[in-house]
C-alpha cells in the first residue's frame, strides 16, 4: 500500500479566494489523481496529475479553476481558484500502484463561506 | 452519465446478518472492479477487488460476486458487525489508465 498525506485536512475560506491542497506520497508513483466528493455524494474525478506535463482534466473541470502541479513522482498540488460556496467539498488525492490498486488520502474538507 | 449504477442507497442490517450491495455497469471495456469502504471524515479504503475472468472472490467476511453476462457485480458482507457501518462504493476502471468510475454509494448501518 501507500501512505498518502494531504494538507490541509480542512479549511474554511472566503469566497473569491484560492486554496492550494498538497498531496505527498511515501513512494514514487506514476499515476496520481484528484477527486472531488460533494457532501453526501460519490467521488468524481477532477484530473489526472501527470509528472512533467500538464494535467489531464475530465469533462466539466478546467485548468483555470483547478490548476494542478506535479513536480516529481511523490508530490502534487491542487488549487481551487476563485472559490464559491459551490466548491465546498472534500478533495481527495489518489495514487495507483502496480496491480491496479488505487489508494486515497484522508481528504481535504473545504468549506467556502 | 453515470457509468456505474449502485443500489440500494442505504440499508440497515442486524448484527450477524448479511449485507448485499449491487452494482451494474454498461461499458464492457471495464476490466477491474474494486469496492471501497469509507468512514465519516476518512478517505475511501480499498476493500476488495475483482477482474471479469473470475466469478467470485472472497476475503474474510467480504465476497464479490461477478456476473459478466449481466454486467453486474455485488458485495456481500457476511456476519455483519457494527464496525462495518460505513459507506460502500463500487467502482470500475479500464486497463489503460487508472481512473475510477464510482457508483453512488451505499450507506450501511449495522444495528447491535
Amino acid at each position: 500500500s501507500a501512505v498518502i498525506s494531504q494538507k490541509p485536512s480542512r479549511d474554511i475560506c472566503q469566497r473569491g479566494t484560492s486554496l492550494t491542497i498538497q498531496c505527498q506520497v511515501d513512494s514514487q508513483v506514476t499515476m496520481m489523481f484528484w477527486y472531488r466528493q460533494q457532501p453526501g455524494q460519490s467521488l468524481t474525478l477532477i484530473a489526472t496529475a501527470n509528472q512533467g506535463s500538464e494535467a489531464t482534466y475530465e469533462s466539466g473541470f478546467v485548468i483555470d479553476k483547478f490548476p494542478i502541479s506535479r513536480p516529481n513522482l511523490t508530490f502534487s498540488t491542487l488549487t481551487v481558484s476563485n472559490m464559491s460556496p459551490e466548491d465546498s467539498s472534500i478533495y481527495l488525492c489518489s495514487v495507483k500502484l502496480q496491480g491496479r490498486r488505487a489508494f486515497f488520502g484522508q481528504g481535504t474538507r473545504l468549506t467556502v463561506v | 452519465q453515470q457509468q456505474v449504477k449502485q443500489s440500494p442507497q442505504s440499508l440497515i442490517v442486524q448484527k450477524g446478518g448479511i449485507s448485499i450491495i449491487n452494482c451494474a455497469y454498461e461499458n464492457t471495456a471495464f476490466d477491474y472492479f474494486p469496492w471501497y469502504q469509507q468512514f465519516p471524515g476518512k478517505g475511501p479504503a480499498l476493500l476488495i477487488a475483482i477482474r471479469p475472468d473470475v466469478s467470485e472472490k472472497k476475503e474474510g467476511r467480504f465476497t464479490i460476486s461477478f456476473n459478466k453476462s449481466a454486467k453486474q457485480f455485488s458485495l456481500h458482507i457476511m456476519d455483519s458487525q457494527p464496525g462495518d457501518s460505513a459507506t460502500y462504493f463500487c467502482a470500475a476502471s479500464f486497463s489503460a489508465g487508472g481512473k475510477l468510475q464510482f457508483g453512488a454509494g451505499t450507506q450501511v448501518v449495522v444495528t447491535p
